[in-house]
């Protein structure tokens, strides 16, 4: 069974950082190319960053390049994303997907991350 | 890059049917989109993915009463016998080139 878990969200400063974890299990890690994707509270989806199957591609959203980075360990079968200089409109759930044929297929359950002063 | 345009909320009784549509931008027509759907409290869930020839590739577990189906800009899930827990929001997907884009969902109300 194909398994995604997130970590590491929780209440940060506005200026501060905080690095997301999404720990794989069930599928070939090192085979797809992984996703993350945010809601806000009440809101639609809104894709942030991808990575390919072997790290050496990334991929930002214009609302979050040069301030988030994305990274994965393959070894660890462990996805992450490193985010920098935080603002409010940062808060949101943020979740991870496997990308099979282009398409988020498998999510994972999400990570709030929610700044404020 | 595609713009996706989903109506903001549907409703239909139980036991019905009810058609939802994700629409392309000019010029994106052809593109291919994949629809989840999104219960209350939960994380995304894979559906299908719907290509503009109406042809759709279902995830496991996903019940027969889910379909898809496409005409020209507009790309349909239509859930037939509505259950309960059809209730949820539901989302359209696209990508292009390095980028990923979301409609901004419709959220279905069992009546």
């Amino acid at each position: 069974e194909v398994q995604l878990v997130e970590s590491g969200g929780g209440l940060v400063q506005p200026g501060g950082s905080l690095r997301l974890s999404c720990a794989a299990s069930g599928f070939t890690f090192s085979d797809y190319a992984m996703t993350w994707v945010r809601q806000a509270p009440g809101k639609g989806l809104e894709w942030v960053s991808a990575i390919s199957h072997s790290g050496d591609n990334t991929y930002y959203a214009d609302s979050v390049k040069g301030r988030f980075t994305v990274s994965r360990d393959n070894s660890k079968n462990t996805l992450y994303l490193q985010m920098n200089s935080l603002r409010a409109e940062d808060t949101a759930v943020y979740y991870c997907a496997n990308l099979y044929s282009s398409s988020c297929h498998h999510w994972g359950q999400g990570t709030l991350v929610t700044v404020s002063s | 890059q595609p713009v996706l345009t989903q109506s903001s909320s549907a409703s239909a009784s139980l036991g019905s049917s009810v058609k939802l549509t994700c629409t392309l931008s000019s010029g994106h027509s052809s593109y291919i989109i994949a629809w989840h759907q999104q219960q209350p409290g939960k994380a995304p869930r894979y559906l299908m993915k719907l290509e503009d020839s109406g042809n759709y590739n279902k995830g496991s577990g996903v019940p027969d009463r889910f379909s898809g189906s496409s005409s020209g800009a507009d790309r349909y899930l239509t859930i037939s016998n509505l259950q309960s827990e059809d209730e949820a929001d539901y989302h359209c997907e696209t990508w292009d080139r390095n980028t990923r884009v979301f409609g901004g969902g419709t959220k279905l109300t069992v009546l």
